[in-house]
């Protein structure tokens, strides 16, 4: 069973606004990875670290910015929030050290900006 | 460049029927492949994981893998209709920073 948690599941805000995504998980995975997702298309990774003071950028070109400080926290911060940032954020984790290569996704973040 | 190619979809099928879903991939070594089934709305969640050629089998599902066609499928025997769902189907090799690379995925529709 997955454990991993992001705050908020869902939030409205206007432009110009910083923002920071929480995403935590307690199953002491290493790895961690932020995505974007529009409705109905595919997964762009846009961020992941491969722990404690990694953080690497993903394919997709993003204007977010990520911290890795504890094992079991990767924020994701939007310092001046626009419209186009408008998608779903999910996180996930995995467990390269024990052999493990399956991502484990949180519930995700709807972000709207107005 | 590493690509992971699904057919788009909609796929229809029958409630009770068998739902086959197909996934081919490029890079010949890679090692890990996985299905993950995303609801409309929702984050995907991992349902089947396979290592090795042939067939595994989880209740209802099967997911069949051919290394050396580079083909990896899922099979859905007795559909329902909450199987109606997205199938992404992700590929693992160490060559790609460690990281899934992921299908655009399938959309599935079970009709009752």
């Amino acid at each position: 069973e997955a454990d991993i948690y992001q705050t908020p599941r869902y939030l409205v805000i206007g432009t110009g606004k910083k923002i920071t995504l929480e995403c935590s998980q307690t199953m002491g995975h290493d790895k961690m990875y932020w995505y974007q997702q529009d409705p109905g298309m595919e997964l762009h990774l846009i961020h992941y670290s491969y722990g404690v003071n990694s953080t690497e950028k993903g394919d997709l070109s993003s204007e977010s910015t990520v911290s890795r400080i504890r094992t079991e926290h990767f924020p994701l911060t939007l310092e001046s929030a626009r419209p186009s940032h408008t998608s779903q954020y999910l996180c996930a984790s995995s467990d390269p050290s024990s052999g493990g290569d399956e991502q484990y996704f949180g519930p995700g973040t709807r972000l709207t900006v107005t | 460049q590493k690509e992971v190619e699904q057919n788009s979809g909609p796929l229809s099928v029958p409630e009770g029927a068998i739902a086959s879903l197909n996934c081919t991939y490029s890079d010949r070594v890679s090692q890990s492949f996985f299905w993950y089934r995303q609801y409309s709305g929702k984050s995907p969640e991992l349902i089947m994981s396979i290592y090795s050629n042939g067939d595994k089998e989880d209740g209802r599902f099967t997911a069949q893998l051919n290394k050396a066609s580079q083909y990896v499928s899922l099979l859905i025997r007795d559909s329902q209709p909450s199987d109606s769902a997205t199938y992404l189907c992700a590929v693992y090799n160490r060559g790609s920073q460690g990281n899934l690379i992921f299908g655009k995925g399938t959309k599935l529709s079970v009709k009752p």
